[in-house]
């Protein structure tokens, strides 16, 4: 089973908000960790988006509108990415990571966000 | 401005080795710690490997250990990966990247804009 789990695709209308989810394997708590998002369009490297382990540790990247948002769901262990007001501009692929002691630093699979 | 800027990538058999370099500049290299971060064709991230500032911890996927190193440079502002018995799937672009400096685990706040790095007969 893999360390994060990112639905492979998810799919909304623009103004509308979406909630994408990074679910940590069984027996690792999501409320240990920082989870970092990243949001990538073809041809270009991966842009740092913002960082959450709670609300008082919590970082958002430079110049990321605050309509992106990180935040938590202990019950499922994920980590969420909400993003408001959607943008054609947001179309991208999505991507979680956090820092694992035994396995590093680990990337979710990542999550394609079409904008229709 | 910060820059990361890789070279050393091509077309290479398979069980061959390729040395990839990353050209840093815009900041204090020797104060940050770096990694490699692959993306394989049409394929998510992985990460790599990691270096620590002075270069005296070193980590690696387990997918390339045994095979890749990571090195440092910090008098020529320069980070490398001698790729060795490289494999199909070792196929990717690879990015260098720069970890911040947050206290603790830290985002990757810097990427270069990636070498290609072909594994094929």
């Amino acid at each position: 089973q893999a360390v994060l789990t990112q639905p492979s695709s998810l799919s909304a209308s623009p103004g509308a908000s979406a909630s994408l989810t990074c679910t940590l394997r069984s027996g690792i708590n999501v409320g240990t960790y920082r989870i970092y998002w990243y949001q990538q369009k073809p041809g270009s490297p991966p842009q740092y988006l913002l960082r959450y382990k709670s609300d008082s540790d919590k970082q958002q990247g430079s110049g990321v509108p605050s309509r992106f948002s990180g935040s938590k769901d202990a019950s499922a262990n994920a980590g969420i990415l909400l993003i408001s007001g959607l943008q054609s501009e947001d179309e991208a692929d999505y991507y979680c990571m956090i820092w694992h002691s035994s396995a590093y630093w680990v990337f979710g699979g990542g999550t394609k966000l079409t904008v229709l | 401005e910060v820059q990361l800027v890789e070279s050393g990538g091509g077309l290479v058999q398979p069980g061959g080795s390729l040395r990839l370099s990353c050209a840093a500049s815009g900041f204090t290299f020797s104060s940050y710690e770096m990694n490699w971060v692959r993306q394989a064709p049409g394929k998510g991230l992985e990460w790599v490997s990691y270096i620590s500032s002075s270069g005296s911890t070193i980590y690696y996927a387990d997918s390339v250990k045994g095979r890749f190193t990571i090195s440092r440079d910090n008098a020529k502002n320069s980070l490398y990966l001698q790729m060795n018995s490289l494999r199909a799937e070792d196929t990717a672009v690879y990015y260098c990247a720069r970890e911040g400096d947050c206290g603790g685990d830290c985002n990757f706040d810097y990427w270069g804009q990636g070498t290609l790095v072909t594994v094929s007969s």
